[in-house]
């Protein structure tokens, strides 16, 4: 079967830096998708990685290991508005994607 | 662009009662997909179209659901009869190239929250 792990819940302090890991396993795979979800509100687009490798976009940051079915997201110098749900999402062989459960992050000043 | 648009946002409902959730998507965007999520499973794909016609509606739990897009700017979403498990958000979200090439992004509506009493 295909299966996306992320971690349940995080905490982490303002100012600091949070890493939240993905593990997948898919059938095939055709790119990787970061989202940010706060309470009560959609889903939004953070990041996408088809190669492995690092893709940084201002405070947020996302890796890709392909041999190693894994990816994270790191968020830098924390504030108070990133506390939500981060989503990670795989793009199957089939084109389909395929998400996590989602990792809720909790900022304490 | 207003992005897209979902209605009603909130829908409170008696079990057996019939439910209409509606969604706009962003203009020019070809794919549309719905999407359900809960607190125990998640986001789950019910259903996608492309260029109005469902093109994937193995995600639909059962009879009861249906949808449908009969032009390039709008989508229901029909539960009949509901039933207190369908309570959950309902998403519409829509994206160019659906999700099959590239970096396509899909654009989410803000969500219907129903629930089924």
């Amino acid at each position: 079967g295909q299966n996306i792990d992320q971690p349940t819940e995080m905490t982490a302090t303002e100012g600091a830096i949070v890493q939240i890991n993905c593990t997948y396993q898919t059938s095939g795979f055709n790119g990787l998708f970061w989202y940010q979800q706060h309470a009560g509100e959609a889903p939004t687009f953070l990041s996408y990685n088809v190669l492995d490798g690092l893709e940084e976009k201002g405070r947020f940051s996302s890796f890709l290991s392909r041999s190693k079915g894994y990816s994270y997201l790191l968020l830098k110098e924390l504030q108070m508005k990133d506390s939500a749900s981060y989503l990670c999402a795989v793009r199957d062989s089939n084109y389909q994607l395929i998400w996590g459960a989602g990792t809720k992050l909790i900022i304490k000043p | 662009d207003a992005g897209v648009i979902q209605s009603p946002r909130h829908e409170v409902t008696e079990m057996g009662q019939e439910v209409t959730l509606r969604c706009k998507p962003i203009s020019g965007h070809d794919y549309l997909f719905w999407y359900r999520q809960t607190m125990m499973r998640g986001l789950e794909l019910l259903i996608y179209f492309n260029n109005n016609v469902p093109i994937d509606d193995s995600g639909m739990p059962e009879d009861r659901f249906s949808a449908k897009m009969p032009n390039a700017s709008f989508s229901t979403l029909k539960i009949q009869p509901s039933e207190p498990r369908d309570s959950a958000v309902y998403f519409c979200a829509s994206s160019t190239g659906g999700s099959f090439s590239g970096a396509n992004v899909l654009t989410f509506g803000a969500g219907s929250r129903l629930t089924v009493l």
